[in-house]
């Protein structure tokens, strides 16, 4: 099973700052590496898929990178509505598995 | 537009039985896999199955394998999960999800399941 290291738990930043979260997998899984957003009381939202592909509706500010082992969520500046808890999930193997969650937190 | 639905979550005994179902509208339904995926109180996000567009695949977490049965009806656009030998760690928010490309393009708002004496 692979599994998928988040890291920070939590991040205190505020407003029009920058995020960055990693998500590092115990073996390589080339670029199949999804990053969720996930807020209190509502259904997850996938955001990147394959590691760096936006999915629809996802803003520009949200960027993802890496490859094989070491994966990175890039916010480049936060707006409100994105302190969420950001999950990471990889496809290449099966069982599919999520990271713990980064949680992005108002400073 | 995309819609995805749960139902049938509720209090059940340990060592008892549950059917979980999902409605789904607003794409192809026999043309993707559905997933399920639970998030326990407190916890993050766990994969439970996939099952394939036409059903003949079905992937299961090994927490669950051999307790839980994952179908679809693809001519009511419907995926069920029968749930049995309930344990308390099967406590959870399940979310049906339509799978796309290996990743979850689409949920629902879950269906809770507590599983209690």
């Amino acid at each position: 099973e692979v599994v998928l290291t988040q890291s920070p738990v939590t991040l205190s930043l505020s407003p029009g700052e920058g995020a960055t979260l990693s998500c590092r997998a115990s073996q390589t899984i080339g670029s199949y590496l999804a990053w969720y957003q996930h807020k209190p009381g509502q259904a997850p939202r996938l955001l990147i898929y394959d590691a760096s592909s936006r999915a629809a509706g996802t803003p520009a500010r949200f960027s993802g990178s890496g490859s094989g082992t070491d994966f990175t969520l890039t916010i480049s500046s936060l707006e409100p509505e994105d302190f969420a808890v950001y999950y990471c999930q990889q496809r290449n193997n099966w069982p599919r598995t999520f990271g713990q969650g980064t949680k992005v937190e108002i400073k | 537009e995309v819609q995805v639905v749960e139902s049938g979550g509720g209090l059940v005994q340990p060592g008892g039985s549950l059917r979980l179902s999902c409605a789904a509208s607003g794409f192809s339904f026999s043309a993707y896999a559905m997933s399920w995926v639970r998030q326990a109180p407190g916890k993050g996000l766990e994969w439970v199955s996939t099952i394939s567009g036409g059903g003949g695949t079905i992937y299961y977490a090994d927490s669950v394998k051999g307790r839980f049965t994952f179908s679809r009806d693809n001519s009511k656009n419907t995926v069920h999960l029968q749930m049995s030998s309930l344990r308390a760690e099967d406590t959870a928010l399940y979310y049906c999800a339509k799978d796309w490309n290996g990743y979850n393009d689409w949920w629902g708002q879950g269906t809770l399941v507590i599983v209690s004496s």
